[in-house]
């Protein structure tokens, strides 16, 4: 079945220190993969996606098939970087997304 | 930059009525979604619309459910009699073709209570 997994539900790091929020998925196609954001009572946006293989905010994430994962990573985090981060992974049938569970993350002073 | 816009913000309702909730999608796109997440849960995929049809549905998306674009702007979910367990924040969102490459854009939300 088709599955994206998260399995932090909260991280917290000093600021300056880095990030890595997981991301395991299970997908029998090709995975096209997203990391969409939800700052304090703000609406879902997206992040960044694998295909586009860019850095936004200081953020990456590179996908790896072989351990079927798209980790999101940070070297220095700030503390404007605490937010929900969701992993998401696009099903071509019905053109949906499939959502982790959702990583709160709080960067500390 | 354009947006997809949700009214109402917090929609109250008694276990029993009917809730129409609306959503403004990006005028350009062609795809249109709802979610769904419980307090709590994971966003859930509940149904997405293409030219005027469901394209895709969940198993949520029973007969209580129905989506509609009764103009050349809004996207409705209407729920017909609600039950406790819809209570949820509801998500839409617009992708411009669906495709795997299309950004999905979400609207801010609207909390639904069911009392």
């Amino acid at each position: 079945a088709q599955r994206v997994t998260q399995p932090e539900k909260l991280l917290s790091v000093f600021k300056g220190a880095p990030v890595e929020l997981k991301c395991n998925y299970s997908y029998s196609g090709s995975p096209e993969l997203f990391w969409y954001v939800q700052y304090s009572r703000q609406r879902l946006q997206l992040l960044l996606r694998h295909i586009s293989r860019e850095s936004i905010k200081g953020f990456t994430a590179d996908l790896n098939k072989g351990e079927t994962s798209f980790h999101l990573k940070k070297p220095f985090a700030q503390e404007e970087d605490s937010a929900m981060y969701y992993c998401a992974l696009f099903m071509e049938y019905g053109n949906k997304l499939v959502f982790g569970a959702g990583t709160i993350l709080r960067v500390k002073s | 930059e354009p947006e997809v816009t949700q009214t109402p913000s917090h929609q109250v309702t008694q276990m029993g009525q009917e809730v129409i909730l609306r959503c403004v999608p990006i005028s350009n796109h062609l795809y249109f979604y709802w979610y769904r997440q419980i307090l709590g849960q994971k966003v859930e995929f509940l149904v997405s619309f293409y030219n005027n049809e469901i394209s895709e549905k969940s198993e949520i998306f029973d007969d209580q459910f129905s989506v509609e674009r009764p103009d050349g702007s809004n996207f409705t979910l209407k729920i017909r009699s609600t039950k406790l367990e819809d209570s949820a924040m509801y998500f839409c969102a617009s992708s411009l073709r669906g495709a795997r490459t299309d950004t999905q854009y979400f609207g801010p939300g609207t909390r639904l209570t069911v009392l």
